[in-house]
């Protein structure tokens, strides 16, 4: 089963600007990761929060992470066409770095 | 250094046979991760295998095994097949203490 909820499920913007999804779970979780997927293909790391983190960033990726509320924000800032894909998050339970709990994914559309 | 290698890439099968798919690890990765992806329950954890022992199990029946083998290199087999079973399916690896999964571009398999 899924650990969590993604919103929105879809998002569609221009290219410049910028785009937020939210992602909410369920139990209590050693870490957070966020990972992209192209339509039908493998899913890549894209940036990793520990439970004892508020905020990173990586380029132009900024992740929040409370764990009070149980929930994570991926903000990606001046969208590219490129970075049209699917965005997931993931959770890993402690002692079980590999088994990962993927939420619904957000389905992001840049547009030109 | 190559990412991971899944084979085949599509895949197609009639209800009741049998299927095996295969992953190859980054060179150094010790540990694989097996993940399915459906339209309707998302990507859900199936096992991880590390240095040839299976470390993690997902809730999936035991038609659905894997082995790892002393290059690390890991198969994943599915039998007596079900319309169900039709789905992308990811390989994932690691160095086994790391978080961070690299994933192939799956398996596609359909299940007729």
């Amino acid at each position: 089963s899924q650990q969590g909820e993604e919103d929105p499920q879809a998002l569609s913007i221009q290219e410049g600007e910028n785009a937020t999804m939210n992602c909410s779970y369920k139990t209590s979780i050693n870490n957070l990761q966020w990972y992209r997927q192209n339509s039908g293909r493998g899913l890549v790391h894209l940036i990793l929060i520990r439970s004892n983190e508020r905020e990173k960033h990586s380029g132009r990726l900024r992740v929040t992470l409370d764990t009070s509320k149980k929930s994570s924000s991926l903000l990606i800032t001046a969208s590219r066409a490129a970075d049209t894909a699917s965005y997931f998050c993931a959770t890993a339970d402690t002692g079980t770095a590999s088994k990962l709990t993927f939420g619904t994914g957000t389905r992001l559309q840049v547009t030109l | 250094k190559a990412g991971v290698t899944q084979t085949p890439r599509y895949l197609i099968k009639t209800r009741g046979q049998q299927v095996t798919l295969s992953c190859s690890p980054i060179s150094g990765h010790r540990s694989v991760s097996w993940y399915q992806q459906t339209p309707g329950q998302g990507l859900q954890f199936l096992f991880e295998y590390f240095s040839e022992t299976q470390r993690n199990k997902g809730n999936f029946p035991g038609r659905f095994s894997g082995r790892q083998f002393s290059n690390s290199r890991s198969e994943m087999n599915v039998s007596t097949l079900e319309l169900g079973d039709s789905a992308l399916y990811l390989c994932a690896s690691s160095t086994g203490g790391d978080e961070k999964l690299f994933f192939g571009s799956g398996t596609q398999l359909s299940v007729l």
